[in-house]
């Protein structure tokens, strides 16, 4: 059972928009670190798709967003594509365990 | 191009060992912390250990503390897991991540293919 806690899948039909939630605590989120998310298309290795809640790196479409707020945060995908299908992790510090957390990934299926 | 790339990845026996190494190319090594993550065959994504740019600080998951050893050798450009007393449990896809120069230090950037671990007898 992953600190950081995400739903196991969501579905959109193409063009909707859909959003991927990430539940923390005091000890992650909640403490004020950074969350991450990464995006993990079929057979691939994982990409980084924002960092620091609400930042897109280089070559992120901005159909993608993050927000972050309290022990909580969310990912937000507006004008879903086939493309977009893929398993979306949340990751953040925790001081608990002194190291990295990742939640427990969310299947996004486009109907 | 930033390129990670594993290897040493294959079968070991329960109790066995295995060392795996991450080569990197395109950017300047000895100036980046870097992090090993595992994924399960069918499961998310676990942290396992990172270490900082010289070597000098290393961290780890409390379900590999005292069996896998994360090191460095900055002339090689590669990053190295030594994994001994393995499981079943330990099998999975190992991914060596870079930590890039702006955000915090759990940020990974870039990732390397993965490389498959599997423990059996």
């Amino acid at each position: 059972q992953s600190l950081l806690t995400q739903p196991p899948s969501v579905s959109g039909a193409p063009g909707q928009r859909v959003t991927i939630s990430c539940t923390g605590s005091s000890s992650n989120i909640g403490a004020g670190y950074d969350v991450h998310w990464y995006q993990q298309l079929p057979g691939t290795a994982p990409k980084l798709l924002i960092y620091g809640n609400s930042n897109r790196p280089s070559g992120v479409p901005d159909r993608f967003s993050g927000s972050k707020s309290g022990t909580s945060a969310s990912l937000a995908i507006t004008g879903l594509q086939a493309e977009d299908e893929a398993d979306y992790y949340c990751q953040s510090y925790d001081s608990s365990l002194s190291g990295s957390v990742f939640g427990g990934g969310t299947k996004l299926t486009v109907l | 191009e930033v390129q990670l790339v594993e290897s040493g990845g294959g079968l070991v026996q329960p109790g066995g060992s295995l060392r795996l190494s991450c080569a990197v190319s395109g950017f300047t090594f000895s100036s980046y912390w870097m992090h090993w993550v595992r994924q399960a065959p069918g499961k998310g994504l676990v942290w396992v250990s990172r270490i900082n740019s010289d070597g000098s600080s290393t961290s780890y998951a409390d379900s590999v503390k005292g069996r896998f050893t994360i090191s460095r050798d900055n002339a090689k450009n590669t990053l190295y897991l030594q994994m001994n007393s393995l499981r079943a449990e330990d099998t999975a896809v190992y991914y060596c991540a870079r930590v890039p120069d702006y955000g915090d230090y759990v940020l990974l950037d870039y990732w390397g293919q993965g490389i498959l671990v599997t423990v059996s007898s």
